[in-house]
């Protein structure tokens, strides 16, 4: 599998501000994707994000909210914008680079607290 | 709505002891199978995928698939204090490539 490494690890942020998360990984990939785990609760898949072209977004998540970028094969960025303390969560990013396309493994999260 | 569901736990077992985790599904579309572990304060971590009706073992580990009745189980045989972790189910979407997660098992190996 691809090592997949996000920055930042972990931030503090003011409400009504945003941030960018950035995913990187160490080999091509065909699919990344972004999810959310909010405290005590599993993951959440907020969008896929499409090489080239617009991310694809699942119910509940809007772009002008969680804009996503993919310039190419191995990068990804999310912003959390106009943020408010609900926002406070651990964002993931994950490729499907195993053995199947279904397969995927995680980064290492950016653990975001808004306050 | 697709819908995976775990029992939240916290399921306590001695160590040496075999570990039965469950969860089911409601898409019956769904093909692929996935067990990640996670560790509190970092990422999930796959252990186990399971594609087929069956059983799948590998070390310590077996996953369980049966499509008729949308149920997966893992077990963990020989458990150890560091097996204790949250066990999450993952199953994959009938639409596409992503992972519907239930909200995971959490296992404690006692010594």
């Amino acid at each position: 599998s691809a090592v997949i490494s996000q920055k930042p690890s972990r931030d503090i942020c003011q409400r009504g501000t945003s941030l960018t998360i950035q995913c990187q990984v160490d080999s091509q990939v065909t699919m990344m994707f972004w999810y959310r785990q909010q405290p005590g609760q599993s993951l959440t898949l907020i969008a896929t994000a499409n090489q080239g072209s617009e991310a694809t977004y699942e119910s509940g998540f809007v772009i002008d909210k969680f804009p996503i970028s993919r310039p190419n094969l191995t990068f990804s960025t999310l912003t959390v914008s106009n943020m408010s303390p609900e926002d406070s969560s651990i964002y993931l990013c994950s490729d499907n680079s195993g053995l199947s396309s279904e397969t995927q493994y995680f980064g290492p999260g950016t653990r975001l607290l808004v306050l | 709505q697709k819908e995976v569901e775990q029992n939240s736990g916290p399921l306590s077992v001695p160590e040496g002891a075999i570990a039965s985790l469950n969860c089911t599904y409601s898409d019956r579309g769904s093909q692929s199978f996935f067990w990640y572990r996670q560790y509190s304060g970092k990422s999930p971590e796959l252990i186990m995928s399971i594609y087929s009706n069956g059983d799948k073992e590998d070390g310590r580990f077996t996953a369980q698939l049966n499509k008729a009745s949308q149920y997966v189980s893992l077990l963990i045989r020989d458990s150890q204090p560091s097996d204790s972790a949250t066990y999450l189910c993952a199953v994959s979407s009938n639409s596409g490539y992503a992972l519907n997660f239930g909200k995971g098992t959490s296992l404690l190996v006692t010594p």
